[in-house]
């Protein structure tokens, strides 16, 4: 079956710092990627929807100046959490679209803002 | 239609009972459909999918019914082990396959 991975699966930062996640298809080349939030005990929730080599499409309510993704190749999406607060918190979570319709999901990344 | 954040759920099985859990979904132009496993702490994980021009397909202990008079889908899980245990989203694909949305999710509890 196809893998995602995510990096780091854990990450606790200062407030006002900025915060890398990467997602990675290992496997397949992933044409989209999306990547999601999901606050304990809730839904995941989409922030925005990226294609290899273009600008990605946020969700509305999704500061795209804040939330910063880069799709720069087909294997590889990353997500920057730009001067992250504590109500920034939460569990990230990406996922990779190939050819089919069926997006495979990565294990996902806390992310804990003091 | 939007998924909303809401408390869970909870369907409390017991070890070797069948499970059905059930999903409402709002947007009569979704054409594909997909259950999810999360387990915590961890990324979801593909179930089963549907297609809109079927009513039900099945893998292995799973059954995904599909009625899309009533924008109702279902998953069945024969023989429900403790390893089941998680909570399961359904999903539907709009918007030409470039975007899934999540349901609300139900937490299943087996009970052994």
């Amino acid at each position: 079956g196809a893998v995602v991975s995510q990096h780091p699966s854990r990450v606790i930062c200062k407030s006002g710092t900025s915060v890398k996640i990467e997602c990675r298809s290992l496997d397949f080349q992933a044409t989209t990627m999306f990547w999601y939030r999901q606050f304990p005990k809730q839904s995941l929730m989409l922030m925005a929807t990226s294609n290899e080599g273009s600008k990605a499409t946020y969700e509305q309510g999704v500061e795209k100046d804040k939330f910063l993704i880069n799709h720069a190749s087909l294997t590889l999406s990353t997500l920057t959490v730009t001067s992250a607060h504590p109500e920034d918190s939460s569990f990230y979570i990406c996922s990779a679209r190939g050819v089919k319709e069926t997006q495979y999901f990565g294990p996902g990344t806390r992310l804990l803002v003091l | 239609g939007e998924s909303v954040g809401l408390h869970l759920p909870t369907l409390s099985v017991q070890e070797g009972d069948n499970s059905i859990i059930n999903c409402a979904y709002s947007n009569s132009a979704s054409d594909y459909f997909i259950w999810y496993k999360q387990e915590s702490g961890k990324g979801p994980q593909f179930i089963i999918d549907i297609r809109s021009n079927m009513d039900k397909r099945q893998g292995q202990r799973v059954t995904v019914l599909l009625n899309k008079t009533v924008k109702h889908l279902s998953l069945q899980i024969a023989a429900t082990q403790p390893g089941d245990s998680a909570v399961y989203f359904c999903a539907e694909n709009s918007g030409g396959y470039q975007k899934v949305t999540f349901g609300i999710g139900t937490k299943l509890q087996v009970i052994p």
